[in-house]
């Protein structure tokens, strides 16, 4: 099955520097890379996806490049605020040949705290 | 993105009995998971919900233990049974409006078993 490696487990910066987050993969199927961010006794919550038939995307301070060679994907942060202090988490999933199973494998995390 | 909601939001057990945890999307969905979540670590799948046939479980979970339902396209079930302290976690449910969409998740259920 799928593995995610995800590093680093714990990343800490002062605010307006930049956070870059990695994730490995090992499926060559994998074709859907999701990162989540779940602050403390919340739910995670989606803040950017990616496909496999594109090598980057952005959204204002958020950005994920996906390199599908290397089976590896990032995720960047810039100009960072205390308020994106989180634990974010990287995902990949793949359907099956039936389709019947579009399940998410989860890397194991990394704590972003961002200084004042 | 779908609304979803759980309940209880948390509960205290006792040992050996078991807990049924209700999702609710507030709108059809083909897809809907449970993933346990242990606490400080990342989130793992427990099953996929199936509606109108049988869970899809991952490897080390069986039905006996998390026995789900899916009776239609907005709601499911979990009951974790015959509880025991390792059981205490939080549970979620995760929906997807379509097999290849993103999935939302719901806030959660604190269990702790004594």
């Amino acid at each position: 099955g799928e593995n995610v490696e995800q590093h680093p487990s714990t990343l800490s910066v002062q605010e307006g520097d930049s956070a870059v987050i990695k994730c490995t993969y090992s499926d060559s199927a994998s074709n859907y890379f999701p990162w989540y961010k779940q602050e403390l006794g919340k739910r995670p919550q989606l803040i950017i996806d990616i496909r496999s038939n594109v090598g980057e995307k952005k959204d204002q301070r958020i950005a994920v490049t996906l390199n599908k060679t290397a089976k590896h994907f990032s995720l960047h942060i810039t100009e960072t605020q205390p308020e994106d202090s989180a634990v974010y988490f990287c995902a990949a999933s793949h359907g099956n040949s039936g389709g019947s199973n579009y399940k998410l494998t989860f890397g194991k995390g990394t704590l972003l705290t961002v200084n004042p | 993105s779908a609304v979803i909601s759980q309940k209880p939001s948390r509960d205290i057990c006792q040992r050996g009995t078991s807990l049924t945890i209700q999702c609710q999307v507030d709108s059809q969905v083909t897809m809907m998971f449970w993933y346990r979540q242990q606490p400080g670590q990342s989130l793992t799948l427990i099953a996929t919900a199936n509606q109108g046939s049988e869970a899809t479980y991952e490897s080390g979970f069986v039905i006996d233990k998390f026995p789900i339902s899916r009776p239609n396209l907005t709601f499911s079930t979990l009951t974790v049974s015959n509880m025991s302290p390792e059981d205490s976690s939080i549970y979620l449910c995760s929906a997807a409006r379509r097999i290849t969409d993103t999935q939302y998740f719901g806030p959660g259920t604190r269990l702790t078993v004594l």
